[in-house]
């Protein structure tokens, strides 16, 4: 069974700039959760697909998006950098949305 | 008033006592629960889920769900050096699943 997997590993841009966060989920799972965590805090909710719809969003301004593909992998793209968005982005997969979810390794983000 | 609540710790443990971890929760209409064990560097690993009001036990860990009192918590039984980690308690409801801060626990030998 193939895990979550995430890329790039670490990625590091300027502020203003716009990126692209790519995730595979694991097999046999449709769901897919973003979350973004800082140093120190616990993961932050971005948004949630299901069956390439976003079925739920947390308090992140319209800057940050994302997509779902038939194949259930999934992209979170954000614009505008600013460096606040500095931090560890998770991706998370699982069969409906209420049921355990698991991470992949995470994308390392860092805005100069 | 966070939505999930833990002590952040550090919660110093020796070798092969219990560490017990709580947390709160602010919304009632929460429906699962799960404890994530994330280490240094590393992305949270699931290690418990819980549903519905009582004890769960898988090997070392037991989880507890109180919705009344509106807390679960988690038991490590026999600790070693690695469970060495930062704890995170997460709950669903609502479309989105909420984490705490989480609490970091160190076993000493």
């Amino acid at each position: 069974e193939t895990g979550v997997t995430q890329s790039p590993t670490h990625l590091i841009k300027t502020r203003g700039q716009q990126v692209t966060l790519r995730c595979s989920s694991q097999s046999g799972h449709n769901t897919v959760s973003w979350y973004q965590q800082a140093l120190g805090q616990g993961p932050q909710f971005i948004f949630q697909y299901y069956r390439e719809e976003e079925n739920g969003r947390g308090n992140f301004p319209p800057r940050f998006s994302g997509l779902q593909f038939p194949n259930y992998s999934s992209e979170l793209n954000v614009n505008a950098l600013e460096l606040d968005d500095s931090a560890l982005y998770l991706c998370a997969s699982s069969r409906e949305g209420s049921e355990p979810q698991h991470f992949g390794d995470g994308t390392r983000l860092s805005i100069l | 008033q966070k939505e999930v609540e833990q002590n952040s710790g550090p919660l110093s443990v020796p070798e092969g006592a219990i560490a017990s971890l709580n947390c709160t929760y602010s919304d009632r209409g929460s429906q699962s629960f799960f404890w994530y064990r994330q280490y240094s560097g590393k992305s949270p690993e699931l290690i418990m889920s819980i549903y519905s009001n009582g004890d769960k036990e898988d090997g070392r860990f037991t989880a507890q769900l109180n919705k009344a009192s509106q807390y679960v918590s988690l038991l490590i039984r026999d600790s070693q050096p690695s469970d060495s980690a930062t704890y995170l308690c997460a709950v669903w409801g609502w479309g989105k699943l909420q984490f705490g801060a989480g609490t970091q626990v160190v076993v000493t030998p």
